[in-house]
């Protein structure tokens, strides 16, 4: 276990609807990436937050957006949902922006 | 353009035996090599990091390769098990923006 944890587990949305994924990041850790991994993909990078600051952006379109909170805990918000953004979405946290990152178990979102 | 490429893109053999898994990457300016291990469904999880000077590292059944002068590095599992089944990714960190860039990955499955 990483110590890294994600909320929830399992999500079903329709098109169309917002969704907001979290995740906690491991004691002493203040940074936290946020990937999106297809079925059969490897992870593609979404973006990164540094002391509650985003500190780098994939190339998603801006209805992906992000929070990171003072405990360096961290949302990711999605916007006006889309069939392809059914994924498992990935959080992993690390000491510092360019440290070993440490995954969370994801996130299964489904949107019909 | 950085790019990670892996091979194969799956691979089925019988437990016990040895296999090797090959990355080729173009990334530049290089500045480490990670190899994940990620069960289906679930977060990567680091196997071994490798630097520009490094060329060989071992992590119990798992030996990881690295040729920085033809960019390829290769992860080599001997006497596999059938818990050894999963997708193994690799990834580069470099490029201009010192970012991950992440393979497609390789789907091992181990057969009794």
């Amino acid at each position: 276990e990483t110590g890294v944890t994600q909320s929830p587990t399992h999500l079903i949305k329709t098109r169309g609807q917002q969704v907001t994924l979290r995740c906690s990041s491991q004691s002493g850790h203040n940074t936290v990436s946020w990937y999106q991994q297809a079925l059969g993909q490897g992870p593609q990078f979404i973006f990164q937050y540094y002391r509650e600051e985003e500190n780098g952006r994939g190339n998603f379109p801006p209805r992906f957006s992000g929070l990171q909170f003072p405990n360096y805990s961290s949302e990711l918000n999605v916007n006006a949902l889309e069939l392809d953004d059914s994924a498992l979405y990935l959080c992993a946290s690390s000491l510092g922006r360019g440290d070993e990152q440490f995954f969370g178990p994801g996130t299964r979102l489904t949107v019909l | 353009k950085n790019q990670v490429e892996q091979s194969p893109q799956s691979l089925i053999i019988l437990e016990g035996k040895n296999c090797t898994l090959q990355c080729n990457y173009t990334v530049s300016p290089f500045s480490n090599l990670r190899w994940y291990k990620q069960d289906t469904g679930r977060g990567p999880v680091s196997l071994t990091i490798m630097t520009f000077s490094e060329n060989t590292k071992s992590n119990g059944r798992y030996t990881a390769t690295l040729d920085a002068d033809t960019k390829q590095s290769s992860l080599h599992i001997t006497a596999s098990q059938l818990s050894d089944s999963a997708s193994y990714i690799c990834v580069v960190r470099g490029g201009s923006n010192y970012q991950l860039i992440w393979g497609a990955g390789t789907k091992l499955i181990i057969k009794p």
